[in-house]
């Protein structure tokens, strides 16, 4: 079936830019969680949806991050005034949130760059 | 979550098993050990989990020392395709929680 996929591939914009960032779960997953992946760094947790809510978003480094999931499935990562520090690859993944060992599955990233 | 040490580099022969450890001398007993990797411009891929017993799939084996300590993962059979970052991450197992990655091990398969 389908994984997770993540829409844009590669996103290039300007310093203080407002860039949106897509991601589609693997269907009927209930939990889906956004990391950052900076150069030579492991991937570092952003925040993470069961549903709608967000269950922890204390991964979000200040308020120009914010995160959507309105109808429970597709995600949104919304980065306001874009600094050059930004730029990283965005991983998504989503879990079946069920009680019980969460395997997550990862989409591909999409990889920002910052100018 | 408990803190893991992986060294950050290792090399294996094409064909032979590729030995992977990882110390975690903090894990509490709810704690699992998990195991991912990611191959070059791909994200994460999940290889195995295990909380005390010895655990064998189709990708992997995870070892666990008895004082739940140190873990190795074991590739029987590396191939070149196996040349990814490891990475080891304790966490209670349970529901659907973020992952805490470190630097993880790079694991390069010579032919």
């Amino acid at each position: 079936g389908a994984g997770v996929s993540q829409t844009p591939s590669n996103k290039v914009t300007e310093k203080g830019k407002y860039v949106e960032l897509r991601c589609d779960p693997i269907s009927g997953h209930t939990a889906l969680y956004w990391y950052r992946q900076s150069l030579g760094q492991g991937p570092e947790f952003l925040i993470y949806f069961q549903g709608t809510g967000a269950a922890d978003d204390s991964g979000l480094p200040n308020d120009r991050f914010f995160a959507v999931r309105p109808e429970g499935s597709v995600s949104t990562l919304k980065i306001q005034r874009t600094e050059r520090g930004d730029s990283a690859v965005y991983l998504c993944a989503s879990s079946s949130g069920l009680a019980g060992v969460n395997e997550q599955f990862f989409g591909p990233g999409t990889r920002l760059t910052v100018l | 979550d408990a803190k893991t040490t992986q060294p950050p580099s290792m090399d294996c022969a094409e064909g032979r098993a590729a030995n992977l450890p990882c110390n975690h001398s903090t894990i509490s007993g709810n704690e699992y050990v998990y195991w991912y990797r990611q191959i070059h411009s791909q994200g994460p891929q999940y290889i195995i989990h295990g909380l005390k017993n010895n655990e064998t799939n189709e990708m992997a084996s995870l070892i666990i020392t008895e004082d739940r300590k140190s873990s190795t993962l074991i590739l029987p059979h590396a191939t070149l395709r196996d040349t990814a970052v490891y990475y080891c991450i304790v966490r209670v197992g349970w529901g659907a929680q973020k992952l805490v990655f470190g630097q993880g091990t790079r694991l390069t398969i010579n032919p």
